[in-house]
């Protein structure tokens, strides 16, 4: 397979501050995806991003492909963005067939 | 639209019982994927699909089967249910490669005893 590598951790924040996530891939990849899992256990899209950058909202990310890693970025946490952030990569020429890393806790305290 | 509908949301089984888990979309999305997620862990991904009557084994296949006979449905079956099998699944879908992400379903947790 290949190895979906996420840092920090965990993560515990003041609300308003800023935050940049890592995910690390040890293979080329097609596609590369970032999830929230909500503290209900609710899964949401957040980016499909196999290069480049894309915003939405307090959140962006980028993906380098060719250095195999991407970044998330959280700006003014807010406690709704508590959770778990989840990085999913595809590898080349494995169409549908994603793999998860660990996954970042974010705690955002009011 | 109703997205991805998995049935049961929590089902409690018995050692060597069989059992399906259900997963629908209304999307016609071609992808369509399950994922088991343990305590303090990621998603592993079971078995996927990139179109009707089209499956493939994902990283923990072992113990589950899966059918595609249509574009909707994406079933699960647990063969003879084990107490490792205890885990929350979840069933995804996209429309397909280049275009837009997963869709998740609200999970199946299954406790096995």
């Amino acid at each position: 397979g290949i190895q979906v590598e996420q840092s920090p951790p965990d993560l515990i924040l003041q609300e308003g501050a800023n935050s940049t996530l890592r995910c690390n891939f040890s293979d080329s990849v097609n596609n590369l995806q970032w999830f929230h899992q909500n503290p209900w256990g609710q899964l949401i899209n957040l980016f499909y991003i196999p290069s480049g950058t894309k915003q939405n909202g307090r959140l962006s990310a980028t993906t380098v492909a060719t250095e195999r890693y991407s970044l998330l970025y959280i700006s003014s946490s807010q406690t709704t963005d508590s959770g778990v952030y989840f990085c999913a990569v595809e590898r080349v020429g494995n169409f549908n067939k994603f793999y998860f890393g660990s996954g970042t806790k974010l705690n955002v305290k009011p | 639209n109703a997205g991805v509908t998995q049935t049961p949301k929590f089902q409690v089984l018995k050692t060597g019982q069989s059992m399906t888990l259900q997963c629908a979309q209304d999307m016609n999305h071609e992808y369509m994927s399950w994922y088991r997620q343990d305590p303090g862990m990621g998603l592993r991904l079971i078995h996927y699909s990139v179109g009707a009557g089209i499956t493939d084994q994902g990283e923990v296949p072992n113990g589950y089967n899966v059918s595609r006979s249509t574009t909707e449905d994406f079933p699960l079956r647990l063969l003879s249910a084990a107490p490792s099998q205890t885990s929350v699944y979840f069933c995804a879908s996209s429309p397909g490669q280049g275009s837009y992400g997963y869709t998740f379903g609200s999970g199946t947790r299954l406790t096995v005893v």
